[in-house]
């Protein structure tokens, strides 16, 4: 059990370009959970997939972000057109199961500023 | 709509002190619930969790919380404050079904004076 893994750790981009983070989770975890943090705030969830399939997306999940998972295995999200509000700590979490008791495991998170 | 609250953003207690965390949620439903602690630049780690056994649940690192329904609480506590116990403590909840997600408070931030 290496841990949820996360790339980048850091990400500085300019206004209008696109940005993609790789989150790899325990293996065999079968759900995959994507949040974001802003300074002062708890983590708000964006996006999950049981598997392959993404199952559920938050409204904050604008047109500009798009989140996959092929083959079940890790996930990227990717940001087009990034705006200063993207500007974010991208957390991503998996699990085993998903009865809503089980324990989301996280990684340590990739940072983005986008100037 | 299903929230958590977490009253106070930052507390400070001395080593050695009684460290007391609060959270309620609102929700007729009583949802699995969850505090994580978050170390500077590090991801977030479990605690503890309430799955509808016991409401005295105890966790890591001398951490303990009870669930009260009557009051929509799961109030964090420890007996004695540790240095290292300095971090960032969120209290979350989960619905479970098709809702996987959790839904966290604001946080917590605890500080430990020496």
């Amino acid at each position: 059990d290496t841990g949820v893994s996360q790339n980048p750790r850091h990400k500085i981009t300019k206004r209008g370009q696109n940005v993609t983070f790789r989150c790899d989770p325990i293996s065999e975890h079968n759900r995959l959970y994507w949040y974001r943090q802003t300074l002062g705030q708890g983590p708000e969830f964006l996006t999950y997939f049981q598997n392959e399939a993404q199952l559920e997306k938050s409204r904050l999940l604008s047109d500009r972000f798009s989140a996959e998972r092929p083959k079940g295995s890790f996930s990227t999200l990717e940001i087009q057109r990034t705006e200063q509000g993207d500007s974010a700590m991208y957390l991503c979490a998996s699990s085993l199961g998903g009865g809503g008791q089980e324990t989301q495991y996280f990684g340590p998170g990739t940072r983005l500023l986008v100037l | 709509a299903q929230s958590v609250t977490q009253l106070g953003s930052h507390v400070s207690v001395s080593e050695g002190a009684l460290v007391l965390l609060r959270c309620n949620y609102s929700s007729s439903v009583p949802p699995y619930l969850f505090w994580y602690v978050q170390y500077p630049n590090q991801g977030l780690q479990l605690l503890l969790k309430y799955t509808s056994a016991a409401t005295l649940v105890k966790g890591i690192n001398g951490f303990e919380a009870e669930f009260k329904k009557s009051e929509t609480s799961f109030h964090l506590t420890k007996p004695s404050a540790h240095m290292s116990d300095a971090a960032e403590y969120f209290c979350a909840v989960s619905y479970g079904g098709s809702q996987g997600n959790l839904i966290f408070g604001k946080g917590t931030k605890l500080s430990v004076k020496p």
